[in-house]
């Protein structure tokens, strides 16, 4: 089945504990992003990838890092995670950066305390 | 700053009824505009989209509006179940700069009552 997944689902950690969300997809897509999704404002896109080795800021990096040292897996990473970063976040993928459609993971609720 | 904008923030409607959202955009160079629905516990999916070129588009119960000189769009779902309760997103994108780069509106929580 074609799917993007992330791990873990849900994660309850402590300011300044580091932290890794992976997220992988299986349909062999060339572009994967990272968004987070907070009430009232929608989703927004935190970095983005367009191949192996190529990422870039979205429109609220700070706090968060990712690689992309493979095409399947796209790791969001928290070095020093905030009480303002507890929120929902998926990742994404498209087929390459001009395709239109972009499948979304199931999300990872995060607590920061 | 909000680049689209998007009304009701939420929305109750009668089981067979029209359900309106809608979407106001800023960036003229916005060339694609998505609806993505997303279930509790669910990641966003796309349910139907337009381009410029058109005004309307339907698929099914779902059709999108769209008015480029008012710069808005808007998702109308006829019919509406109880099936159709979740959160509804518009978006869009600039296609020729920013390869799949979606810019996404606040988000409308709709509840169809039985």
């Amino acid at each position: 089945e074609a799917q993007v997944t992330q791990n873990p689902r849900y994660l309850i950690t402590v300011t300044g504990k580091k932290l890794t969300v992976t997220c992988s997809q299986n349909m062999n897509h060339e572009y994967m992003s990272w968004y987070r999704q907070d009430p009232g404002l929608g989703l927004r896109q935190i970095y983005y990838s367009m191949n192996v080795e190529v990422t870039d800021k979205g429109d609220v990096p700070e706090g968060y890092k990712v690689s992309r040292k493979e095409k399947r897996n796209f790791p969001l990473i928290l070095e020093s995670p905030s009480p303002n970063q507890t929120s929902l976040y998926f990742c994404a993928s498209s087929l390459w950066e001009g395709t239109d459609t972009q499948y979304f993971g199931p999300g990872t609720r995060l607590t920061v305390l | 700053q909000q680049q689209v904008k998007q009304s009701p923030q939420s929305l109750i409607v009668q089981k067979g009824g029209i359900s309106i959202i809608n979407c106001a955009y800023e960036n003229t160079a916005f060339d694609y505009f998505p609806w993505y629905q997303q279930f509790p516990g669910k990641g966003p999916a796309l349910l139907i989209a337009i381009r410029p070129d058109v005004s309307e588009k339907k698929e099914g119960r779902f059709t999108i509006s769209f008015n480029k000189s008012a710069k808005q769009f808007s998702l109308h779902i006829m019919d509406s179940q109880p099936g159709d309760s979740a959160t509804y997103f518009c978006a869009a994108k600039r296609g020729e700069t920013s390869g799949s780069r979606l810019t996404f509106g606040e988000g409308t929580q709709l509840t169809v009552n039985p």
